[in-house]
């Protein structure tokens, strides 16, 4: 069965640092993979997605992830976080032969210091 | 559109009862998925629903549940509630599941206190 890890569970940034979130999977056949963010007081939302093609996904608000196989890795990127930012951060997978079973990971917190 | 719609928002129940959430998904949306959300445990699948039918399952106990009606609207029902049960309750509807269209949409949440 597929699983995720997010190990930082809380990062701690000023605001124009620069931001990189790991997520590593469990799986060894072929994967879709998303983040999805939680802002204080609302639902979860869609970030950006992996299916195929170029490894290097943009999504919304400045953010990117990039797939490395090889490394089982799709770590969120951005290269000047703000305030607005702060919010928590869910890495998820699913796979191929079952792809609507989409599993999380534990999440991680980004606290951004005006 | 109107989003995902779950009640109740609260609900405080005691060991042993049972309890039964509602999600409502958005409209033309055929899949809807249940997680539990803990402190500390992120996100944990509990099972998705297409058709009325379950296509995926989560390892939680036979304790909780699920259906799903001709509507798409979903039901989970946890019985015999433990104090470890007590949890934020996320339902997600999509188009046809998560990852045809890469997107869930997900609901505020049904927050539930075991004492």
């Amino acid at each position: 069965a597929q699983s995720v890890s997010q190990h930082n569970h809380h990062v701690i940034l000023s605001e124009a640092a620069s931001l990189e979130l790991g997520c590593n999977y469990s799986y060894g056949g072929t994967v879709n993979l998303f983040w999805y963010v939680q802002y204080p007081g609302q639902h979860l939302q869609l970030l950006l997605k992996y299916f195929s093609g170029d490894p290097l996904v943009k999504g919304i608000k400045g953010f990117e992830a990039e797939f490395i196989k090889s490394k089982f890795s799709f770590n969120l990127r951005k290269p000047s976080v703000q305030w607005s930012d702060t919010a928590e951060y869910f890495c998820a997978v699913s796979t191929y032969s079952s792809a609507s079973k989409i599993i999380f990971g534990s999440g991680t917190r980004l606290s951004i210091r005006p | 559109k109107a989003g995902v719609t779950q009640t109740p928002r609260y609900l405080i129940k005691t060991r042993g009862q049972q309890v039964t959430l509602s999600c409502s998904p958005i409209s033309g949306h055929r899949s809807v998925s249940w997680y539990q959300q803990t402190p500390g445990q992120g996100l944990q699948f509990l099972f998705e629903y297409f058709s009325e039918t379950q296509r995926n399952k989560g390892n939680f106990p036979g304790r909780f549940s699920g259906r799903q009606f001709s509507n798409s609207r979903s039901e989970m029902n946890v019985s015999t509630l433990e104090l470890g049960d007590s949890a934020l309750y996320l339902c997600a509807s999509s188009l046809e599941g998560g990852s045809n269209t890469g997107e869930l949409f997900f609901g505020e949440g049904s927050r539930l206190t075991v004492l």
